[in-house]
């Protein structure tokens, strides 16, 4: 049972370049959820999915796509990458548990650290 | 969700409890806290939540206030593994929209010494 995982760990990027961060959990959890950490910050939400065919907007959306390929992967795209988007993104994946429906516990993966140049 | 304020750090010795506090004092009625943690270059990690209860579990002791407009993380044997930035966050307990996201903040860096 591996949880949450990223691939790759590292990368960098030239302005204008695009490339694609993947992640996959394998707790059968419905909602999965992208989020990017700028150094002494706390994470801001790009993207959610609550469940497997739909995709919202976070906080802070503008320049990502993502993809719920399935129950299991949920992708992320930079069509045109800018230096403003040097991070270390973040995937997570939660189920709900009890009578609310709201109390998630997020598993998080182990992260991806994107430079670009 | 409620704003939440915890010390920017705190430090701990091997061994002893830690204990991190956390003020909430907008909380509502329908908002639960939470804790998570982030040990250096890695993913956040869930710890605990509670609504008004006290919560235990293998990690660690949640201890709500009355009044709920605070809260304290128990560490009760802390080891240097414990050493990260831990959160305190404060949201609604159900599905939809925007409750979904964790709102981190900057949390409180915890360093254990040996």
């Amino acid at each position: 049972n591996a949880g949450v995982t990223q691939t790759p760990k590292f990368q960098v990027l030239k302005t204008g370049q695009s490339m694609t961060l993947q992640c996959a959990q394998d707790m059968n959890h419905n909602s999965m959820y992208w989020y990017r950490q700028d150094p002494g910050m706390g994470l801001r939400l790009i993207y959610y999915s609550a469940s497997e065919g739909t995709t919202d907007k976070g906080e802070v959306p503008n320049g990502y796509n993502v993809s719920r390929l399935n129950k299991r992967e949920f992708s992320l795209r930079l069509e045109s990458a800018a230096p403003s988007q040097t991070s270390v993104y973040f995937c997570a994946s939660s189920e709900a548990r009890g009578p609310l429906l709201g109390l998630y516990e997020q598993y998080f993966g182990p992260g991806t650290r994107l430079t670009v140049t | 969700d409620a704003k939440t304020t915890q010390p920017p750090s705190m430090d701990c010795a091997e061994g002893r409890a830690a204990n991190l506090p956390c003020n909430h004092s907008t909380i509502s009625g329908n908002e639960y806290v939470y804790w998570y943690r982030q040990i250096h270059s890695q993913g956040p990690q869930y710890i605990i939540h509670g609504l008004k209860n006290n919560e235990t579990n293998e990690m660690a002791s949640l201890i709500i206030t009355e009044d709920r407009k605070s809260s304290t993380l128990i560490l009760p044997h802390a080891t240097l593994r414990d050493t990260a930035v831990y959160y305190c966050i404060v949201r609604v307990a159900r599905s939809g929209g925007s409750n979904y996201k964790l709102t981190f903040g900057k949390g409180t860096l915890l360093t254990v010494n040996p």
